[in-house]
C-alpha cells in the first residue's frame, strides 16, 4: 500500500476553509484516496474517496490531480466542532478484504 | 443510516486474564476488521476476516489474539492473557467490496 504524508497540525478560525493537503507519491493504478476523521475516544468516520479530479460532498471536497500523486481535502467553512484528526489514506476498495493503513494524521483545532 | 456496534464500551481486566471484545458488523457486509488504537497514538490494523477465515493479519497479533464469528451476526476478538500493554482502544470495522469501511465506536480496554 502506498504510504501517505500530510502535516502534523493545522490550526484554523471559525468561519474560514481549511485545506489539508496529503501526498501519496507511490499510489497504485487501483488505489482510491480516502479521507476519515477522528474525534477523541471515537471510531474514524468516512468522510469523502476520489479516484481523480473532484468530488464533492455535503462536508467536504477532494481535489485530486492528473498524476494522483497528492490530493487536498477542502472543508468549508469550518466550526469548533470540525476540530479532530483527519486521516489521508490510500484504499484499494475493489481488493477482497483490502485494509486500511493509517498513518498519524492531521491534527485540526479550529478556534472561535 | 446502518451502524457498526461493539460492547462493552469500557472493560477493565486484570493481567493475565482473558477478555472477549465484541461488535455487530452492519448486516450485509461481508469484510470484517479489528483494529487497536494505544493512547495519543495512531489507529493500527490488527486482522482482517473474510468468508469465515483470517485474511490477513498484522506482527501485532500473535498467539494470543484469536477471532471468530460465532453466530452469522457477532464478530469477536479474544485476547487469551492480557498485558498491560494491550490497553488500547479498540475497533471493529467491516466493508462491502467497493465501498468505505465503517467502523464501530470502540471498546476501552484497561488492563491492572
Amino acid at each position: 500500500l502506498a504510504k501517505t504524508t500530510q502535516p502534523i497540525s493545522m490550526d484554523s478560525y471559525e468561519g474560514q476553509e481549511v485545506n489539508i493537503t496529503c501526498s501519496h507519491n507511490n499510489i497504485a493504478t487501483n488505489d482510491y484516496i480516502t479521507w476519515y476523521q477522528q474525534f477523541p475516544s471515537q471510531g474514524p468516520r468516512f468522510i469523502i474517496q476520489g479516484y481523480k479530479t473532484k468530488v464533492t460532498n455535503e462536508v467536504a471536497s477532494l481535489f485530486i490531480p492528473a498524476d494522483r500523486k497528492s490530493s487536498t481535502l477542502s472543508l468549508p467553512r469550518v466550526s469548533l466542532s470540525d476540530t479532530a484528526v483527519y486521516y489521508c489514506l490510500v484504499d484499494m476498495i475493489y481488493n477482497q478484504g483490502g485494509k486500511l493503513i493509517f498513518g498519524q494524521g492531521t491534527e485540526l483545532s479550529v478556534k472561535p | 443510516e446502518p451502524e457498526v456496534t461493539q460492547t462493552p464500551s469500557h472493560q477493565v481486566t486484570q493481567m493475565g486474564q482473558e477478555v472477549i471484545l465484541r461488535c455487530v458488523p452492519i448486516s450485509n457486509h461481508l469484510y470484517f476488521y479489528w483494529y487497536r488504537q494505544i493512547l495519543g497514538q495512531k489507529v493500527e490494523f490488527l486482522v482482517s476476516f473474510y468468508n469465515n477465515e483470517i485474511s490477513e493479519k498484522s506482527e501485532i497479533f500473535d498467539d494470543q489474539f484469536s477471532v471468530e464469528r460465532p453466530d452469522g451476526s457477532n464478530f469477536t476478538l479474544k485476547i487469551r492473557s492480557t498485558k498491560l500493554e494491550d490497553s488500547a482502544m479498540y475497533f471493529c470495522a467491516s466493508r462491502e467490496q467497493g465501498t468505505e469501511a465503517f467502523f464501530g465506536q470502540g471498546t476501552r480496554l484497561t488492563v491492572v
